[in-house]
C-alpha cells in the first residue's frame, strides 16, 4: 500500500464553479479526516468519518461544502459555488480506529480565481 | 474548543539543540502530538505523549509536558540540516477524537 492518495493534486477554478476532491485512504483504515490548510497556518479540522458515518463537522464547513464516504472506503469533498476564500490546501488523513497516528496525504491545492 | 499556540519561527545552528514550545487550552486533551511537515510532503507523526506522562524520549527527540501550565515542548538534540521543516503541535481528547493542530513552527537549521 502506498499510503493516502489525493486527487487532483492541484485544481484551478473560477469563482462560482463546483469542485470535487477525492481521497483514497490506507486500505484497512476505518477513520478518514478532512482538514484545510492555508499558507502559514496549521491544518484546520473540517470533518471526519468512521467507516461511512460522518461523525463530526466543523462550523468552518459551510453549507457549500459536503463530504461523503459512501462505502467506507474512498471519500469525496465537494465545494459548491467556490469563493476566493476557499483557496487552500485540502488535506485528507486516515487512521486505524483507536490508533493515535494520522496518516496524511500530500493534499489537493485549490486556487479560486 | 481546543486552541493550540506555537511560536512561528526558530533558527538554530547545526549541531545545537532545538526547543520548540507549544501551549494548549483544553485541560481535557489527553493526547499531545508533534507532527513534521517537509516541503511538498504530507504531515508525518514524529511522536506523541499521553497526558499522564511528564516526559518521553525517542532517540534525538525529547517531549516534555507540563500539564498544570498546559505547556508542551519538543527538544531535538544535535539538530541537522535535514531537520529543517515545519513542526506542528497538536492535541486530541481521546485517540478516537479529532486532532486540533497549532499554526506550526518553521525550524531553520544553519549549516
Amino acid at each position: 500500500d502506498t499510503g493516502v492518495s489525493q486527487n487532483p493534486r492541484h485544481k484551478i477554478t473560477k469563482r462560482g464553479q463546483n469542485v470535487t476532491f477525492r481521497c483514497d485512504p490506507i486500505s484497512e483504515h476505518n477513520r478518514l479526516y478532512w482538514y484545510r490548510q492555508t499558507l502559514g497556518q496549521g491544518p484546520e479540522f473540517l470533518t471526519y468519518f468512521q467507516n461511512e458515518a460522518q461523525l463530526e463537522k466543523s462550523r468552518l464547513l459551510s453549507d457549500r461544502f459536503s463530504a461523503e464516504r459512501p462505502k467506507g472506503s474512498f471519500s469525496t469533498l465537494e465545494i459548491q459555488r467556490t469563493e476566493q476564500g476557499d483557496s487552500a490546501m485540502y488535506l485528507c488523513a486516515s487512521s486505524l480506529g483507536g490508533m493515535r497516528e494520522l496518516f496524511f496525504g500530500e493534499g489537493s491545492r485549490l486556487t479560486v480565481l | 474548543g481546543e486552541d493550540v499556540e506555537q511560536s512561528l519561527f526558530l533558527s538554530v545552528r547545526e549541531g545545537d539543540s532545538s526547543v520548540i514550545n507549544c501551549t494548549y487550552t483544553d485541560s481535557s486533551s489527553t493526547y499531545l502530538y508533534w507532527y513534521k511537515q517537509e516541503p511538498g510532503a504530507g504531515l508525518q507523526l514524529l511522536t506523541y505523549i499521553f497526558s499522564n506522562m511528564d516526559m518521553k524520549q525517542d532517540q534525538r527527540l525529547t517531549v516534555l509536558l507540563n500539564k498544570k501550565d498546559k505547556h508542551l515542548s519538543l527538544r531535538i538534540a544535535d539538530t541537522q540540516t535535514g531537520d529543517s521543516a515545519i513542526y506542528f503541535c497538536a492535541a486530541s481528547e481521546t485517540s478516537y477524537d479529532k486532532v486540533i493542530f497549532g499554526p506550526g513552527t518553521s525550524l531553520s537549521v544553519i549549516p
